[in-house]
């Protein structure tokens, strides 16, 4: 079955740190990737996403994301974290006919 | 196992009908629920926030009549679809979280449902 996996359920780093979240997918086809935010008591919000073309894929507020098609991989990255990152991040895979989340990332910023 | 479930995750029906979508917490009692809609090559779009016990809030945009949202338990809301037409065929999916907590709940998916109006 497909599915998609975020390796870390929560992350804790200090301002200025780099960030990488993983994500994997298991799907041998074509699929279409994002990267989803949510600041606590609000709804989902796009940093970015993947359909075709370069495969580093640069996003909002610094995010950036790499598809490795060989690794089923789309990691996010921020260079430096601010304080104002804190809050749960998701990896989807839209399918032909659904998308897929993965369980989340809760991101700890310590001021 | 599943913690949020959305019926029916497929529906294909005529133009004219009406069409329920039900989004269940299964191990916890959702206070907010969200209903979102996905285009084809497009992102996640926030139709609704559903609060327990009160109306629902929309996006702009979004038609309230057209979309009607009950959450008439902790563990229920639904999104009905009305007098669907073509325009209206896209995926539906709900989350839902407890936020009455101390803000740390995670938000758990429904699995989706494709609806078809023919």
């Amino acid at each position: 079955a497909q599915s998609v996996s975020q390796h870390n359920h929560h992350v804790i780093l200090s301002e200025a740190a780099s960030l990488e979240l993983g994500c994997n997918y298991s799907y041998g086809g074509t699929v279409n990737l994002f990267w989803y935010v949510q600041y606590p008591g609000q709804h989902l919000q796009l940093l970015l996403k993947y359909f075709s073309g370069d495969p580093l894929v640069k996003g909002i507020k610094g995010f950036e994301a790499e598809f490795i098609k060989s690794k089923f991989s789309f990691n996010l990255r921020k260079p430096s974290v601010q304080w104002s990152d804190t809050a749960e991040y998701f990896c989807a895979v839209m399918l032909d006919d659904k998308i897929i989340f993965g369980k989340g990332t809760r991101l700890h910023i310590l001021p | 196992g599943a913690v949020v479930s959305q019926h029916p995750s497929r529906v294909i029906c005529k133009s004219g009908t009406s069409v329920k979508i039900e989004c269940r917490s299964l191990d916890f009692q959702a206070t907010t629920m969200f209903w979102y809609r996905q285009f084809p090559k497009q992102s996640l779009m926030l139709m609704a926030t559903s609060n327990e016990g009160s109306k629902a809030t929309y996006e702009q945009g979004v038609e309230k009549d057209k979309f009607l949202i009950n959450h008439a338990s902790l563990t229920l809301s639904t999104l009905t679809v009305t007098s669907a037409h073509p325009e209206d065929s896209s995926f539906y999916i709900c989350s839902a979280s407890d936020l009455t907590g101390n803000g740390n709940q995670p938000q758990h998916f429904g699995d989706g449902t494709r609806l078809s109006i023919l």
